[in-house]
């Protein structure tokens, strides 16, 4: 049992380059979530799904792009890199909605935009 | 504007003393909240929570107290150890709006042996 799992687990990536940040968990949960987490900011949401098929927007999600064609994976795409997105990325899963249980989250991906 | 406030970064302790964290929120309607704890290059991992239906809960030597008029939490550990080193986050939510939860800025926790 893996738990939830981020690849890559690093990344530098220049000014207006694309990529795309794979989650995926094997816990069968419905409820999936990006968060970003800088220096003074805490981990603030950038997109979530709440079951296969489905996104909405969190906190903060202007540049990024998400998609959730499996139960199990649940992806980020940067489509034009900014320095502001230097950061590193979390990814999270839980059984229950946010009101109702904990959330479980992966390592982290640290992505760097020169 | 940030909901939920830590407003303490760091935080030594003695092992074996209490170690105090604490978070304040603002929004009224928040009535779920847990802590998170995160060791480096890690992601953070559960501790505790807590609903507004209650002031205390315990886990070992863990508590968290909720005090709902001052909007405030505190996360207790007694006693401190070496391995409760680590950054601790927390969280809040509306139980029954919405599916985000907003977490603090987070306090880096140091226990010296």
């Amino acid at each position: 049992n893996a738990g939830v799992t981020q690849t890559p687990k690093f990344r530098v990536l220049k000014t207006g380059q694309s990529m795309t940040l794979l989650c995926a968990q094997d816990m069968n949960h419905e409820y999936m979530y990006w968060y970003r987490q800088d220096p003074g900011m805490g981990l603030r949401l950038i997109h979530y799904s709440v079951g296969e098929g489905t996104t909405a927007k969190g906190e903060v999600p202007d540049g990024y792009n998400v998609s959730r064609l499996k139960k199990q994976n649940f992806l980020l795409g940067l489509e034009s890199a900014a320095p502001s997105q230097t950061s590193v990325y979390f990814c999270a899963s839980s059984y229950s909605p946010a009101g109702l249980g904990k959330q479980y989250f992966g390592p982290g991906t640290r992505l760097t935009v020169t | 504007d940030q909901q939920v406030k830590q407003n303490s970064p760091s935080l030594s302790v003695q092992e074996g003393r209490i170690s105090i964290l604490n978070c304040d929120y603002t929004n009224s309607m928040f009535d779920y909240f847990l802590w998170y704890k995160k060791y480096p290059a890690e992601g953070p991992t559960f501790l505790i929570s807590i609903s507004s239906i209650k002031d205390k809960n315990e886990d070992g030597r863990f508590t968290v107290f909720l005090n709902k008029s001052a909007k405030h939490l505190s996360l207790h550990i007694v006693p401190s150890q070496p391995g409760d080193s680590a950054v601790y986050f927390c969280a809040a939510s509306e139980r029954l709006a919405g599916n985000q939860f907003y977490f603090g800025t987070g306090t880096s926790l140091t226990v010296i042996p």
